[in-house]
C-alpha cells in the first residue's frame, strides 16, 4: 500500500501570491502520478497525469513537477487568485488504483 | 456531454439496514471506481471495475460492502448491515482505461448518514 503525503496540510495566502505545495511518494512500482483539484461542493477535478521522471505540465497558472527516482511532486500556483482556494490531492498509481494523498486545502484571500 | 451522475446524493438510514449508491458512468469509460471520503480523512479507494475483468475488491473494508457493475456500465455500491463508522461520501470515478495513465471523473457524491 502507498504512503502518500502532502504538504503543507493547509495553507492561507493572499490574493497574488505565489505558493506550492509537495507530495511524497513511494519510488518504487511507480507509475503515473495525478493532481486533483477539489473545491467545496463540488466533484474533484484532474489538473494533470504525470508519468515520466522530470515531466513538467502546465495549465494556465498552475504547474507541476515529478521526480519519480526520489518520490517526490512538486505543485505550483502562480499569482494565487481567490478561485483557487480549493483542496488540492495528489495520487500516485502503480499502475491501476490510484492511492491519495490527504491534500493540501488552499485558501486565497482578496 | 453527460458527466458521472449518483444517486441518491443524500442518504440517511439506521444503523443495521442495507443501502445501495449508485453511479452512473461516462458513456464509454470502460473503468469506473469507487472511494469514500470519512470525516478528517482522505479519499479511500474501495474498488474498481475494468471492462470485463474481475473487479479489484482489495479496498473493501469489510464484508460488508460489495458492489457490482451491469453490462460495463452502471454501478451499484451496497453496504449491508450500516454501522455508524460507514458515515461518509461515497464517490464514483470513471475513466478511458486503467486510471494509471488516465485521468478520472468523479460524479457528485451520496453523502451517507448513519444515525
Amino acid at each position: 500500500i502507498l504512503n502518500v503525503e502532502q504538504s503543507p496540510q493547509s495553507l492561507h495566502v493572499q490574493e497574488g501570491d505565489s505558493t506550492n505545495f509537495t507530495c511524497s511518494f513511494p519510488s518504487s512500482n511507480f507509475y503515473a502520478l495525478h493532481w486533483y483539484r477539489w473545491e467545496t461542493a463540488k466533484s474533484p477535478e484532474a489538473l494533470f497525469v504525470m508519468t515520466l521522471n522530470g515531466d513538467e505540465k502546465k495549465k494556465g497558472r498552475i504547474s507541476a513537477t515529478l521526480n519519480t527516482k526520489e518520490g517526490y511532486s512538486y505543485l505550483y500556483i502562480k499569482g494565487s487568485q481567490p478561485e483557487d482556494s480549493a483542496t488540492y490531492l495528489c495520487a500516485p498509481s502503480e499502475g491501476t488504483a490510484l492511492i491519495f494523498g490527504k491534500g493540501t486545502t488552499l485558501s486565497v484571500s482578496s | 456531454g453527460a458527466g458521472v451522475s449518483q444517486s441518491p446524493s443524500n442518504k440517511v438510514t439506521e444503523k443495521g439496514k442495507d443501502v445501495e449508491l449508485r453511479c452512473d458512468p461516462i458513456s464509454g469509460h470502460t473503468a469506473l471506481y469507487w472511494y469514500r471520503q470519512s470525516l478528517g480523512q482522505g479519499l479511500e479507494f474501495l474498488i474498481y471495475f475494468q471492462g470485463n475483468s474481475a473487479p479489484d475488491k482489495s479496498g473493501l473494508p469489510s464484508d460488508r460492502f460489495s458492489a457490482e457493475r451491469t453490462g460495463g456500465s452502471v454501478s451499484t455500491l451496497t453496504i449491508q448491515r450500516t454501522q455508524q463508522e460507514d458515515s461518509a461520501v461515497y464517490l464514483c470515478a470513471s475513466s478511458l482505461g486503467l486510471a494509471g495513465a488516465n485521468e478520472q471523473y468523479f460524479g457528485p457524491g451520496t453523502r451517507l448518514t448513519v444515525t
